[in-house]
């Protein structure tokens, strides 16, 4: 089966410009999360989305952040306007539904704020 | 706030010895807990799932629960420099919501 595909691999932009990735879930995978991944630390979970509907966005910095998931197949998270404490991997995942399902990640991106 | 703990490391064993790595968690409602292996520069990858108390084994590696203690560990036996990597712990609990642990950082030196 193909795996989670994310685009782009790698993002460099100046701070307070904007910047939007995307990630196209496993087929048939009902559940999907963006998790941000600082540099020596573990993930860190932005948004749950389960179809179409946001699950949990408690960590989500609305004031930057925005993330959809428009018909429950891919997503879009869009940071505007950017800071530098941003740079990090922005890691997509899926799983078959919500857990005890495991996880299946994409490769990330990896976003660079100057 | 649910907290996964991990001893970030690194945690360095010879080749062929047993790796142990250990994970603590705060919520005591937690059901599923699992554990991923992050290569340096790439994405998280499944190693094993557990979900009630006792071992599970998957060839070289067992995953050991005890939530009355709400302790998750994952030993690595006959440890091969290619098991030198980021291990991440993490858990959800009733709301679904995996938490991630910061990693252990494992070295098998040869």
């Amino acid at each position: 089966e193909a795996g989670v595909a994310q685009s782009p691999r790698y993002k460099i932009i100046e701070k307070r410009q904007s910047v939007a990735f995307w990630c196209n879930p496993i087929s048939g995978h009902a559940t999907l999360y963006w998790y941000q991944q600082i540099l020596g630390q573990g993930p860190k979970l932005l948004i749950q989305f389960q179809n179409n509907g946001v699950v949990d966005d408690s960590q989500l910095p609305k004031d930057r952040f925005s993330a959809e998931r428009l018909k429950g197949v891919d997503s879009t998270l869009k940071i505007q306007p950017a800071k530098l404490e941003d740079s990090a991997v922005y890691l997509c995942a899926s799983s078959l539904d919500r857990a005890p399902s495991p996880l299946h990640f994409g490769n990330g991106t990896r976003l660079t704020v100057t | 706030q649910k907290e996964v703990e991990q001893n970030s490391g690194p945690l360095s064993v010879p080749e062929g010895a047993i790796a142990s790595l250990n994970c603590t968690y705060s919520d005591r409602g937690s059901q599923s807990f699992f554990w991923y292996r992050q290569y340096s520069g790439k994405s998280p990858e499944l190693i094993m799932s557990i979900y009630s108390n006792g071992d599970k084994e998957d060839g070289r590696f067992t995953a050991q629960l005890n939530k009355a203690s709400q302790y998750v560990s994952l030993l690595i036996r006959d440890s091969q420099p290619s098991d030198s990597a980021t291990y991440l712990c993490a858990v959800s609990g009733g709301s679904y919501i995996p938490t991630f642990g910061r990693g252990t950082s494992l070295i098998v030196h040869p």
